[in-house]
């Protein structure tokens, strides 16, 4: 079945450093990939996405690309910030009607001053 | 604005008891979905719904139960088969089509007392 594997966390990092969140997937076929960011106490926001290989997904300073031979979709970010700490999640979803999102376990980071 | 709507965001239960968990979207969706999201462990999925009237077990639907009588509106019953049923609880929805990103709800608090 289709799984996703995220790096094992937390993460600490201090402000302005650089990030990545490495992100690993098994699907039987050709999925769309995402990343989801949780707050604390509240649910999930898509922070973005890419539909096919070599797409680039981008938002508010974080990328990620679809790496179809390395079936990768790493998270990073020039410059995090305080405001960045909350913890994120890889997600996979195949393509069809039927299709449901798989996670990856998440991972918190943490951006101190 | 258009968006997810949980209720309540915090709920108690006493051992042997059923409860129901409300989610209700004006987002015009077809798809629902319910996670249930435990430390450690990522999101796993319970039930998902494509159409009215129809839905489908996740991964852990034992000691669950939903029903989909309105397009907007996807309960989830917490029964008293749960063994561990203190979670964060989230809903989902998305419109049907490739690459569509889900739209979450602010999550539900459940614990048993």
């Amino acid at each position: 079945g289709d799984s996703v594997t995220q790096m094992e966390g937390p993460v600490t990092l201090s402000e302005e450093a650089f990030l990545t969140i490495n992100c690993t997937y098994t699907a039987t076929g050709y999925p769309s990939l995402f990343w989801y960011v949780q707050y604390p106490g509240e649910g999930l926001q898509l922070l973005l996405k890419a539909t096919k290989a070599d797409d680039k997904g981008s938002n508010k300073g974080f990328e990620a690309t679809y790496r179809k031979e390395t079936t990768s979709f790493h998270l990073e970010k020039g410059s995090v910030q305080v405001s960045d700490s909350a913890v994120y999640f890889c997600a996979l979803s195949e393509s069809g009607a039927n299709s449901k999102l798989t996670f990856g376990k998440g991972i918190t980071l943490s951006v101190r001053p | 604005d258009g968006g997810i709507t949980q209720s309540p965001k915090y709920l108690f239960r006493k051992e042997g008891q059923n409860v129901t968990l409300s989610c209700e979207q004006n987002l015009n969706h077809d798809a629902m979905y319910w996670y249930r999201q435990d430390p450690g462990q990522g999101l796993r999925l319970i039930y998902y719904s494509q159409i009215v009237n129809d839905f489908q077990k996740g991964d852990i639907a034992e000691g669950y139960s939903v029903s989909r009588e309105k397009k907007e509106s996807f309960p989830l019953t917490v029964t008293s088969a749960q063994k561990n049923p203190t979670a964060f609880y989230l809903c989902a929805s998305r419109p049907l089509g490739q690459g569509s990103g889900y739209t979450f709800g602010s999550g539900t608090r459940l614990t048993v007392v």
